[in-house]
């Protein structure tokens, strides 16, 4: 089955800085990509995706990057602000099932 | 309406208790799904429901029973649960058409067993 691995497991930067999260994937089938937003004590929020037939999506100041040949993607967060403090989580998914499988998430801290 | 919503918000049963918990979309979503958060952990999957139909188990103990009464509701029926079943319980539904498949999460209910 598919396997995704997340790193850092903590991140923390100023505010202001930029922020970069990376995922790699292991089943090459795979081609979606979505990241989630989750604050604490709230729903994971879909904030951004990517499918395997683009490279690059930006939407402000996030931007997801994927690269199929490498199987790894990165969440990029620029301008970083102390409201972007969460946890965030990829996750990759082959279209047959629907299923999504998550990384293990990244806690980022946004200090003012 | 937008939005995944999912009662109750709060549950604390013994381990001889049966409780249901209950999800709900109208934005004519398809595909339903249950997931399991541990704390600091990822969402963990543990059912699917395509067209009202379960496609997905994952290999989930019995004492957790999925059930679809139509395209817009999903419950969990919960039976005899142990105290490593607390956990944050999550519905998502998704459109399962059109190659497109965002799966959106209600609020969760927190579970805990006592």
């Amino acid at each position: 089955g598919e396997n995704v691995e997340q790193h850092p497991s903590t991140l923390s930067v100023q505010e202001g800085d930029s922020a970069v999260i990376k995922c790699t994937y292991s089943d090459s089938a795979s081609n979606y990509f979505p990241w989630y937003k989750q604050e604490l004590g709230k729903r994971p929020q879909l904030i951004i995706d990517i499918r395997s037939n683009v490279g690059e999506k930006k939407d402000q100041r996030i931007a997801v990057t994927l690269n199929k040949t490498a199987k790894h993607f990165s969440l990029h967060i620029t301008e970083t602000q102390p409201e972007d403090s969460a946890v965030y989580f990829c996750a990759a998914s082959i279209r047959a099932g629907n299923m999504l499988t998550f990384g293990g998430g990244t806690r980022l801290m946004v200090k003012p | 309406d937008t939005e995944v919503t999912q009662t109750p918000k709060h549950l604390v049963m013994g381990m001889t208790n049966k409780k249901s918990l209950k999800c709900e979309q109208h934005m004519g979503h398809r595909a339903m799904y249950w997931y399991k958060q541990k704390a600091k952990k990822p969402p963990e999957l543990m059912f699917v429901y395509s067209y009202e139909k379960l496609s997905i188990n994952e290999s989930v103990p019995s004492r957790f029973s999925p059930e679809c009464p139509n395209s817009s509701l999903l419950n969990l029926h919960l039976h005899a649960l142990q105290p490593e079943d607390s956990a944050l319980y999550l519905c998502a539904s998704s459109p399962f058409r059109d190659s497109t498949y965002e799966q959106y999460f209600g609020p969760g209910t927190r579970l805990t067993v006592t």
